[in-house]
Formats: structure tokens, sequence, C-alpha cells
């Protein structure tokens, strides 16, 4: 089944621990993107990959790093996660980037606490 | 700089009403994309629609429908004879295709949608 998968799907932390989300899609889609998603925001963009090695900074990439050394993984991580990253994230990937048009497949989420 | 206004936060309606939800849209790019996504109470984000700026032919999906509108930069999404399982939050996206260093859907705010038995 085509899918993108994140996990965890659920974390509490707490200020400062270093963690990583893991994203992986299966469908050899060249582009990724993570989003977080926070009431009356919407969602917003936190970094993308055109593809493996190529990763650039989204709306708000600030406290985040990513990595895309294979093309069906990219991981987020958080250094040193503070209060202010508690939101729920989104992985999505698309064969090419959303500037043609490229319907974004999502995962399924993962709600982070950030005590 | 592209922006997608959903206006209504929230709306209510009763089992089998109809219900239009709102989306306008902001760009420069004479082509671009629009798009629909539906994000129900267990919270994954699913695709339903996507639109290119040169087909403004409306869009019907069984009780789904879509009114593109280039003159008054608006997409909006109408579900007509509403079901509980319409309830969710539906978000509008829009993506440019020249649209300098952005790589990305400019998502609206979100409009909530319940329906009630």
């Amino acid at each position: 089944e085509a899918q993108v998968t994140q996990n965890p799907r659920y974390l509490i932390t707490v200020t400062g621990k270093k963690l990583t989300v893991t994203c992986s899609q299966n469908m050899n889609h060249e582009y990724m993107s993570w989003y977080r998603q926070d009431p009356g925001l919407g969602l917003r963009q936190i970094y993308y990959s055109m593809n493996v090695e190529v990763t650039d900074k989204g709306d708000v990439p600030e406290g985040y790093k990513v990595s895309r050394k294979e093309k069906r993984n990219f991981p987020l991580i958080l250094e040193s996660p503070s209060p202010n990253q508690t939101s729920l994230y989104f992985c999505a990937s698309s064969p090419i980037s959303p500037r043609r048009g490229s319907i974004q497949y999502f995962g399924a989420g993962t709600r982070l606490s950030v005590l | 700089a592209q922006k997608v206004t959903q206006a209504q936060t929230e709306i209510s309606v009763v089992e089998k009403e109809d219900v239009t939800l709102d989306c306008v849209y902001e760009t420069r790019d004479t082509t671009y994309y629009l798009f629909w996504y539906k994000q129900p109470p267990s919270g994954e984000l699913v695709f339903l629609i996507r639109r290119n700026s040169f087909d403004e032919q409306n869009e019907i999906s069984g009780r789904y429908s879509w009114n593109f509108q280039k003159s008054t930069s608006s997409f909006n999404f109408t579900i007509t004879a509403s079901q509980v399982v319409d309830s969710a939050v539906y978000f509008c996206a829009l993506s440019e295709v020249s649209g300098g260093s952005n790589y990305k859907l400019t998502f609206g705010k979100g409009t909530l949608l319940t329906v009630n038995p």
C-alpha cells in the first residue's frame, strides 16, 4: 500500500531532550516536506527536500533540522526542543515539486508535547 | 505573496443541509494550482481535489462540488445533503508555479465543519 509513515504518532518529552521524528514513503517520491499545524494558524512548512541531499528552509525552520540521505526517508530533528514546539507535525511527499501541481500525500501526523 | 483565506472558522449544520465552505486566494502568478484537503477527527489529511488555474470548469464528485471563479479569486466547496461523516476540518491550499523561492502548499487556516444528526 502506498503510504507516508511517521513515527512516533504521539510523543511527550521535556525541554532540551533531543528527539527525532521519522518519516518514510514507499512511493519513490522526489519531494518531501514537513509541516506543523497549530490552532488558528493552519499548516506551516518547516523544511522541504527536492531530492536526496537537497533540503531547504520553509516558513518556520527555527529549532529544527532535517536530512535526506535516502530518497524514502526524511527525518525531522529537534536538537533542543522547547515548549513552543508543541504541535501537530505532518510529513508529506509528492512525485515532484508542488509547483507543478503535484498532489502531496500526508502522513498520519505526530502529536508532540514539550513540557 | 501567496495567501489563502478561509473566513469561516467554524460552521455547524444539521444533517441533510447543504453547506458551502469559502476559499479566497491571492497570487501574482497566472499559473497556479488549488487544492482542498479534509482532516477528519482522526487527524490525517486527505486529498479531495486539485484544480489548475486554466480550468474553470466546476467539478462534481458525488455530494461534493467545487466552484472555481478566477474573477473573484475563489474556490468554494459545497457539500450537498451533508452527513455526520462529513464533520471535519477542511483546508484550502494554493501552489504557485513560479513562486519565487517557495516550494510548498500555502494553506488557509481551515474551516471546522460540524454536522449534527
